[in-house]
């Protein structure tokens, strides 16, 4: 099984500042024939379901705020939060769809 | 707009089988085109990729750690897929969900609560 860490755990960030969670993969999710990422990020507030914000690492679901922005390539892999806002409280998880899917452990993020 | 809707007993006894079916409305289970999902989460805890279903001969995978009490399969008369765990302990207490997944698990269920306590 391919194994997601993130880092932090969890960070306070100010109103207005920028967040970044970072996730890396044990072996590589980049598929060469289509140079895509198999890497998704989700949103979980508490008492919800996670919701899907980015796919193929850097792809934004519709309706999801630009000041979410997702990059990286292979094992590395970062998702910004430009300017935090009250309703980004959240823990954020990320995922690979390489093959059988694992989740990352998970990064909570809130304000300082 | 595709909705899932998971529903079975919240409360199971140890070494007992829990049962869970995950209802799909606003699209075909049948499509081909998607993979349909469990996952589940532990109160405080992260996510746990449970296994999947999918309309290629109807086949399955699952997270190895599971695989040998795991069963998932599908009703397409009733566009439904259930989830069958076979004796379970304490660990196996959490939040439920079913998910449908193309690149990532695009669509969820609202997750159901299942303990497992005599």
């Amino acid at each position: 099984d391919i194994v997601m860490t993130q880092s932090p755990d969890s960070l306070a960030v100010s109103l207005g500042e920028r967040a970044t969670i970072n996730c890396k993969s044990s072996q590589s999710v980049l598929y060469i024939p289509n140079n895509k990422n198999y890497l998704a990020w989700y949103q979980q507030k508490p008492g919800q379901p996670p919701k899907l914000i980015i796919s193929w690492a850097s792809t934004r679901e519709s309706g999801v705020p630009d000041r979410f922005t997702g990059s990286g390539s292979g094992t590395d892999f970062t998702l910004t939060i430009t300017s935090l806002q009250a309703e980004d409280v959240a823990v954020y998880y990320c995922q690979q769809y390489f093959t059988a899917p694992t989740f990352g452990g998970g990064t909570k993020v809130e304000i300082k | 707009q595709v909705q899932l809707q998971e529903s079975g007993p919240g409360l199971v006894k140890p070494s007992q089988t829990l049962s869970l079916t995950c209802t799909v409305s606003g699209g075909s289970i049948s499509s081909g085109i998607y993979y349909w999902n469990w996952i589940r989460q532990a109160a405080g805890k992260g996510l746990e990729y449970i296994g999947r279903i999918y309309n290629s001969g109807w086949i399955t995978n699952y997270n190895s750690s599971l695989k040998s009490r795991l069963t998932i399969s599908v009703d397409t008369s009733k566009n439904q897929f259930s989830l069958t765990l076979t004796s379970v302990t304490a660990a196996d207490t959490a939040v439920y969900y079913c998910a449908r997944a193309g690149a990532g698990f695009d669509s969820w269920g609202p997750g159901t609560l299942v303990t497992v306590s005599s």
